[in-house]
């Protein structure tokens, strides 16, 4: 089975523009999390989408939202960006259901100047 | 809520040397737990998983875990390490009950392992 893919790999942008990640989770997996990692604060739980709902979401600003469609693919906005949201995105795949094991794609290197 | 907390942020040792990294966790609930590492510049991959069983868990590359119930810890030990293992790992908790914060991982801040020669 391919794994998760995430695109774009690399991203640079400018303050107050916004954003747009995509992630495309292991074929028959139907829960995509997203996690930011930054150097001070680690990896961070953004939020969770099931079945193209948004079912758990971590203490993030409203500038990160997301979506999920009925493929189970799933997108990441940041709108607004700030220099502090400069972080490795990472988008991980689970069947959904307990244990929740999670399996993780290549990331995002976003850099905002 | 639950926490994870790694007790040692680096760790350098000698290639062939065993190495253990440690792991303690918090939680109210039933736990499953997971190492994973994280190569420069990757992803995260899985290394191994407690989710039931036998306490003593093995994984890809030599690997191996214990779980230990009473003292809620979760330690990473190899016997033999070699400059490919140099990564940083992280240790992450997930609850087994229904409802709350299923779904998503709480992980700890990472061991940076330096393996030299």
């Amino acid at each position: 089975k391919a794994g998760v893919t995430q695109t774009p790999r690399y991203l640079i942008k400018t303050r107050g523009q916004q954003v747009t990640l995509s992630c495309s989770p292991i074929s028959g997996h139907r829960s995509v999390s997203w996690y930011q990692q930054t150097p001070g604060q680690g990896l961070q739980f953004l939020f969770e989408y099931f079945s193209e709902t948004q079912r758990n979401k971590g203490n993030f600003p409203g500038r990160f939202s997301g979506r999920q469609f009925s493929n189970s693919r799933s997108e990441m906005n940041v709108s607004t960006l700030e220099l502090g949201d400069s972080a490795l995105y990472l988008c991980a795949s689970s069947l959904g259901d307990r244990p929740y094991e999670q399996y993780f794609g290549p990331g995002t290197r976003l850099t905002v100047t | 809520a639950q926490s994870v907390t790694q007790l040692d942020s680096q760790v350098p040792v000698f290639e062939e040397a065993p190495v253990e990294l440690r792991c303690n966790y918090s939680s109210s609930v039933s736990v499953y737990l997971f190492w994973y590492v994280q190569y420069p510049n990757q992803g995260l991959q899985l290394l191994l998983k407690y989710l039931s069983g036998s306490t003593l868990v093995k994984g890809i590359n030599g690997f191996e875990a214990e779980f230990n119930k009473s003292q809620t810890s979760f330690h990473l030990r190899k016997p033999s390490v070699h400059i490919s293992d140099t990564a940083e790992y992280f240790c992450a908790v997930s609850e087994g009950g229904y409802g709350g914060s299923q779904g998503n991982l709480i992980f700890g801040k990472g061991t940076k392992l330096s393996v030299k020669p």
